[in-house]
């Protein structure tokens, strides 16, 4: 079976760039989510969609950054326009929650070098 | 809000020798607790999660963990850890939403 996809594995920019990161998550899950990793910040939590809603976006930094779930096969996570303090390797994740927490299954993530 | 304390940034054991990492947390009530793994370039993988029930967790690849709620602990076991287990361990907690640990990197010594 085929897991999480994201696309690019690599992007390197200059600042003021947009920057589009693309995922799939695995087919039938129903919660996607978008993660930063940084050596400083470690792992932080972006935005998480249900259904293709966003629920919590309280990790999005600032307007720069926005997130679209146009539906349950796609997502994409966009930086307009981007900055060298956006490099950081950036993990989309699905699952399948029942009524609670379930396991994330994560993709090999995006890494974003911003110059 | 919930958060993790994993205390050792760095770990290095000899192959074959037992390996526990250890992981904190702060929760007002009993959270979700997951273990999971990073290789380099890779995402993460879960090792074993705690919901209910028994407090000794058995997960992939010979780990397993203790829930402990008089010490808000979740330590991670190995009783003979392989050169393949390098990889950094994540500590996770999920109350209202999944926060992770800061992480242990796991050198494995020949």
């Amino acid at each position: 079976d085929a897991g999480v996809i994201q696309s690019p594995r690599h992007e390197v920019t200059e600042m003021g760039q947009e920057v589009t990161l693309r995922c799939k998550p695995i087919s039938g899950h129903n919660s996607l989510f978008w993660y930063r990793q940084t050596m400083m910040r470690g792992l932080e939590l972006l935005i998480y969609f249900n259904n293709n809603v966003p629920i919590d976006d309280s990790g999005m930094p600032e307007d720069r950054f926005s997130a679209k779930m146009p539906n349950a096969s796609f997502s994409t996570l966009k930086i307009q326009p981007s900055e060298p303090r956006d490099s950081a390797v950036y993990f989309c994740a699905s699952s399948l929650l029942q009524g609670g927490t379930g396991e994330l299954f994560f993709g090999e993530g995006s890494r974003l070098t911003v110059l | 809000a919930q958060s993790v304390t994993q205390p050792d940034i760095h770990i290095t054991v000899s192959e074959g020798a037992s390996l526990e990492l250890r992981c904190n947390y702060s929760y007002g009530a009993t959270p979700y607790l997951f273990w999971y793994v990073q290789s380099p370039g890779q995402g993460l993988q879960l090792l074993l999660k705690y919901f209910s029930g028994d407090t000794l967790v058995q997960g992939i690849k010979g780990f397993e963990a203790e829930f402990k709620r008089s010490q808000s602990s979740f330590n991670l076991r190995k009783p003979s850890v392989h050169w393949s287990d390098a990889a950094e361990y994540f500590c996770a907690v999920d109350g209202n939403k999944l926060v992770f640990g800061a992480g242990t990197i796991l050198r494995v010594k020949s």
